[in-house]
């Protein structure tokens, strides 16, 4: 079946640098691609997300990239601060499913 | 302003006693979706309604029913918890399905004894 791939399953870093957590997919036909932050005990929240038609898309902080012919994206969070720190799930929506799946999710720590 | 709202936030059950899980929104949104979140996993969609249409995933156990009773609200009925049925049960809405943002309720963490 189709599936979605992310790495890597933590990240640490310190408060300022960058970070990047990549996801690749399975079906070339995938049109839509969120970004879902979810803080301990709180519910995933969609930060940022972006269709097959575009290659970019930035929202002060935090940008998230789409290759389409490697069948990969990736989310970039630059000036990381402690409040980042969170479970990040990345997710594509499939040709022919009507629903998305759902990347294992990467652990980013920000250290002061 | 909880616009998706999960009830209850912690539910302890025994092990092959029926539980059900409780889901509502102001959102007036057309999908609720029911999905289980084991620890340090991604979560994995058990079955969506599009309105009242049903729509279950090939691999979701028969031991897990949902009703929507109407829009606003939807159920997860549990019916012989086991075990490794232990999780956190998140319960999303969203306008449309796929490629619209989903709105996640806080969650009930599911506990079988």
């Amino acid at each position: 079946g189709e599936n979605v791939e992310q790495h890597p399953s933590t990240l640490s870093v310190q408060e300022g640098d960058s970070a990047v957590i990549k996801c690749t997919y399975s079906d070339s036909a995938s049109n839509y691609f969120p970004w879902y932050k979810q803080e301990l005990g709180k519910r995933p929240q969609l930060i940022i997300d972006i269709r097959s038609n575009v290659g970019e898309k930035k929202d002060q902080r935090i940008a998230v990239t789409l290759n389409k012919t490697a069948k990969h994206f990736s989310l970039h969070i630059t000036e990381t601060q402690p409040e980042d720190s969170a479970v990040y799930f990345c997710a594509a929506k499939f040709s022919g499913y009507s629903t998305l799946t759902f990347g294992k999710g990467t652990m980013l720590l920000v250290s002061p | 302003d909880a616009m998706v709202i999960q009830n209850p936030r912690y539910q302890v059950t025994q092990f092959g006693k029926p539980v059900t899980l409780s889901c509502s929104q102001t959102l007036n949104h057309n999908v609720m979706y029911w999905y289980q979140q084991k620890s340090s996993q991604a979560p994995k969609l058990l079955f969506h309604y599009y309105d009242k249409d049903f729509n279950n995933e090939a691999d979701t156990p028969d031991n897990f029913q949902s009703r929507r009773p109407n829009t606003s609200f939807c159920f997860l009925d549990i019916r012989s918890p086991g075990l490794g049925d232990a999780a956190m049960y998140l319960c999303a809405t969203s306008r449309e399905t796929g490629g619209t943002e989903a709105f996640f309720g806080q969650g009930t963490r599911l506990t079988v004894v």
